[in-house]
């Protein structure tokens, strides 16, 4: 089936790094894309990787492995506004229909 | 450039009556997304429409429905509500260019719709 798979929940403290996995299983695969929830609020965009490697935009970076089905983001210097939710997201082309799907979410908490 | 609008905002109903939300997505997008996400749950994927089609359908009974209108706006109808039918309920906007990568898999959420069933 189509599914992407992530940690429940990541812990951590101001200024340290945290590294959020998400790993797919996908008929087929455009890119990665990265999505953060604060509570009470709408999904935002973060990233995007059509390609392996890594994508740097500031403090977030976002990391692509086709080969492994594997990706994460990589959030440094945290600071406490970064406890939100995170999903990670494919459009996966299968039937020609580029079907959305979101990961099961990672909800990040930041204890100063 | 206006976000993605969505009306209404909060919605109160009891078991049995159906509901229609609104959604207007960003000014030139023509795809618009579906989810229904609840405490502890994450972004369940309701329906895309583009061009006024639907072209994908999660796994949601027949009692959710959608359509899109010639501008792009677009409307999800549920009907005999259920208890379990509470949550957020929000839409998103995206372009549908395969050819630019980052467009098309951009979705722009709007700040829901919270639905309260009793």
């Amino acid at each position: 089936g189509q599914s992407l798979e992530q940690p429940s929940e990541v812990t951590a403290v101001e200024g340290a790094i945290v590294q959020i996995n998400c790993t797919y299983q996908t008929s087929g695969f455009y890119g990665l894309s990265w999505y953060q929830q604060h509570d009470g609020g709408a999904p935002t965009f973060l990233s995007y990787n059509a390609l392996d490697g890594l994508e740097e935009t500031g403090r977030f970076s976002s990391f692509l492995s086709r080969s492994d089905s594997y990706g994460y983001l990589l959030l440094q210097e945290l600071q406490m506004k970064d406890s939100a939710s995170y999903f990670c997201a494919v459009r996966d082309p299968f039937g020609n229909t580029d079907k959305l799907i979101f990961g099961t979410g990672t909800r990040l908490q930041v204890f100063p | 450039k206006a976000g993605v609008t969505q009306t209404p905002r909060y919605l109160i109903k009891t078991r049995g009556q159906q509901v229609t939300l609104s959604c207007s997505p960003i000014s030139g997008h023509r795809s618009v997304s579906w989810y229904q996400q609840t405490p502890g749950q994450g972004l369940q994927f309701l329906f895309e429409y583009f061009s006024e089609t639907q072209r994908n359908k999660g796994n949601f009974p027949g009692r959710f429905s959608g359509r899109q209108f010639s501008n792009s706006r677009s409307e999800m109808n549920v009907s005999t509500l259920e208890l379990g039918d509470s949550a957020l309920y929000l839409c998103a906007s995206s372009g549908w260019d395969r050819a630019d990568a980052r467009s098309y898999n951009e979705q722009f959420f709007g700040p829901g719709t919270r639905l309260t069933v009793l």
